[in-house]
């Protein structure tokens, strides 16, 4: 297995500039999220998804937009990129059997985005 | 909303000593995360703890539930150890998870 694959690994925008992070897991979990993680602070949820079809919106929301098509595929898609957004983001999934936030959950390797 | 704390936020210690690494949280919760990152590396699920303590190799983790704090202990710590070490406090939703900060933790050799 290869757990979860987080794609690209580093990415540059201009603001206004729109782009798609891709995560894909492959252990049929039915939970995934999205994460930023910015200095001094911790990791943010942005949005989640209980299971296909399914997604609801985390702490920061905005600027963002997810969907689940798939129990494999979680992309978050940026809008129109803004300096804000500049942060390191992580997706995670977990089985979402046990009870969500009680079971291990499984990270991506992380993407760093800069927009400019 | 749950309040996560962690201390301390920076830790220099030397191969083989004794590491501990402090965890509070505000409102009860259903489970403790604890996480690893190193360096420009992703995070890994340590352990998650919903009562008592669990130990895996060289890390052990206890929590106390009425004193609302849980601990990460290292023994015989060693260079590769150095990461930063991020507790997460569940109240069991789906968006219920809230972070700590993380402790950096450096381990010379």
């Amino acid at each position: 297995n290869a757990g979860v694959t987080q794609t690209p690994k580093f990415q540059v925008l201009k603001t206004g500039q729109s782009m798609t992070l891709q995560c894909a897991q492959d252990m049929n979990h039915e939970y995934m999220s999205w994460y930023r993680q910015d200095p001094g602070m911790g990791l943010r949820l942005i949005h989640y998804s209980v299971g296909a079809g399914i997604t609801d919106q985390g702490e920061v929301p905005n600027g963002y937009n997810v969907s689940r098509s798939t129990t494999e595929d979680f992309p978050l898609r940026l809008l129109s990129a803004a300096p804000s957004q500049t942060s390191v983001y992580f997706c995670a999934s977990s089985p979402g059997t046990g009870g969500y936030g009680n079971e291990k959950l499984f990270f991506g390797s992380g993407t760093q985005l800069s927009v400019l | 909303k749950n309040e996560v704390e962690q201390s301390p936020q920076n830790l220099t210690a030397q191969e083989g000593e004794f590491i501990t690494i402090n965890c509070s949280y505000s409102v009860g919760i259903s489970a403790l995360h604890w996480l690893q990152q190193h360096p420009g590396g992703g995070i890994v699920s340590l352990f998650m703890l919903s009562s008592g303590k669990k130990k895996h190799g060289r890390l052990i983790a206890t929590i106390n539930i009425q004193e609302k704090h849980s601990s990460l202990h290292i023994t015989a710590s060693h260079p590769r150890d150095s990461a930063v070490y991020i507790c997460a406090a569940s109240g069991g939703g789906a968006d219920g998870l809230t972070f700590g900060k993380g402790t950096h933790l450096i381990i010379q050799p």
